[in-house]
């Protein structure tokens, strides 16, 4: 079976501080992985993933996550954050043991202090 | 350029009432989704449909029903709502069941007394 821990329910920067979000999984597979945001009262949005190939990924809005498989991790970083950076933050993991279907971690609300 | 839509945006239910959430979507997808989101369990598959056709059970399907209306229309239904499943609940799509990117609708905030 197939399972996210996000580490940090809640994190704290400063704006212009790096964000790192923790994230690691569990598959029995090679997975596909996935980093979602989610706005206040709004549905979640796709910020980057990581299917095959390049282990660095980047995504939307300056976020980048690197897949490390000896660590099963994949960390979401920014190197300066910003105020609308503020959001809830979810990982995601896929695999061909669960159906490819989607398995969330328990998210991480990021806090951005002026 | 709607995407996903669900109804209601928020719905409050006493308990032992019924209730069918609906969501459509325009993308021409052939997945679709339901989950609901408690804080501090992300969010958690209660059905899914991978093709019109067919539907299949999450990790949390006791309570719920779902229907697969046609390729567009997936909708779940409560038929005796209890405390347990005041949550968020999200309809998402994606193209197939292969990982490529899921959308998703605004939510139903639904609350039950």
């Amino acid at each position: 079976a197939q399972s996210v821990t996000q580490l940090g329910s809640h994190v704290s920067v400063s704006e212009g501080a790096l964000v790192l979000l923790r994230c690691n999984y569990s598959s029995s597979v090679p997975p596909y992985l996935f980093w979602y945001v989610q706005y206040p009262n709004q549905g979640l949005q796709l910020l980057l993933k990581y299917t095959t190939g390049a282990t660095l990924v980047k995504g939307i809005n300056g976020f980048e996550a690197e897949f490390k498989k000896s660590e099963t991790s994949f960390h979401l970083t920014k190197p300066s954050a910003h105020m609308s950076d503020a959001a809830e933050y979810f990982c995601a993991v896929s695999g061909a043991d669960a159906g490819n279907m989607l398995t969330f971690g328990g998210g991480t609300r990021l806090m951005v202090k002026p | 350029n709607a995407g996903v839509t669900q109804t209601p945006k928020f719905q409050v239910l006493k308990t032992g009432q019924s209730m069918t959430l609906q969501c459509a979507q325009d993308m021409n997808h052939n997945s679709m989704y339901w989950y609901r989101q408690d804080p501090g369990m992300g969010l958690r598959l209660i059905y899914y449909s991978a093709s019109e056709g067919t539907t299949d059970k999450g990790e949390v399907p006791n309570g719920y029903n779902v229907s697969r209306l046609n390729k567009r229309e997936f909708s779940l239904r409560l038929e005796s709502a209890a405390p347990s499943q005041t949550s968020v609940y999200f309809c998402a799509s994606t193209w197939g069941t292969d990982n490529t990117e899921a959308f998703f609708g605004q939510g139903t905030r639904l609350t039950v007394v």
